[in-house]
């Protein structure tokens, strides 16, 4: 079965500064993606950036940026100068792609970012 | 595109009651999904479907049903009201299972 996991349950950072979320994965699929999306305090699900398995370069959206490392099996978000709009709940997430279950998007328990002035 | 929409925004319900979640996509989304966030917890996945006339159990299935007639809907359930069913529920649609998934308002549930 897949997993996900976010390890960090709070994370703090200063205005301005960088910030890296964590997010590992377990999957039997031979191709697959990873998703993070931010909740902020007004609930809604806001898509933030995706990369592909066979994709060669890390994934960047603007100050956003994914770290893969398959080898580790990680997929970590790196918030580039933060702003106190990034304060929010990020969640990583992995499609299943192949066998059983083929659609299930399971996410991870969320890492509540908070950025400090 | 109105992108996707659940209703009601909000409903109060008492145990034993039923009630039906409506979701609807207008981007010709085949995957759908429900999924319920309690207070300070992550998505877990109640039902999904992956097109017209397929569904499958997420992760706490129990006590909620669903059915996929059409692309454009997929309604969700509550057989019979309990307390831990209490949530915020939100529906979510995407194109394949690569794609962006795209999720409604939500519907925050409370049950007596």
């Amino acid at each position: 079965a897949q997993k996900i996991t976010q390890t960090q349950p709070g994370m703090f950072v200063q205005e301005k500064e960088a910030v890296t979320l964590d997010c590992t994965y377990d999957t039997s699929d031979p191709s697959y993606g990873l998703f993070w999306y931010k909740q902020p305090s007004s609930g809604e699900m806001i898509f933030l950036i995706y990369q592909g398995s066979y994709d060669q370069q890390n994934a960047t959206e603007g100050r956003y940026s994914l770290n893969f490392q398959k080898a580790r099996k990680s997929a970590n978000l790196v918030i580039s100068a933060s702003q106190l709009g990034d304060s929010a709940m990020y969640f990583c997430a992995i499609p299943k792609t192949g066998g059983t279950s083929y659609g299930k998007l399971t996410f991870g328990q969320g890492t509540i970012l908070t950025v400090h002035p | 595109n109105a992108g996707v929409t659940q209703t009601p925004k909000f409903q109060v319900l008492k145990t034993g009651q039923s009630m039906t979640l409506q979701c609807a996509q207008d981007m010709n989304h085949e995957y759908m999904s429900w999924y319920r966030q309690d207070p300070g917890m992550g998505l877990r996945l109640i039902h999904y479907s992956v097109g017209a006339g397929i569904t499958d159990q997420g992760e706490v299935p129990n006590g909620y049903n669903v059915s996929r007639s059409t692309t454009e809907d997929f309604p969700l359930r509550l057989l019979s009201a309990a307390p831990s069913q209490t949530s915020v529920y939100f529906c979510a649609s995407r194109k394949g299972a690569y794609n962006e998934q795209f999720f409604g308002p939500g519907t925050r549930l409370t049950v007596l």
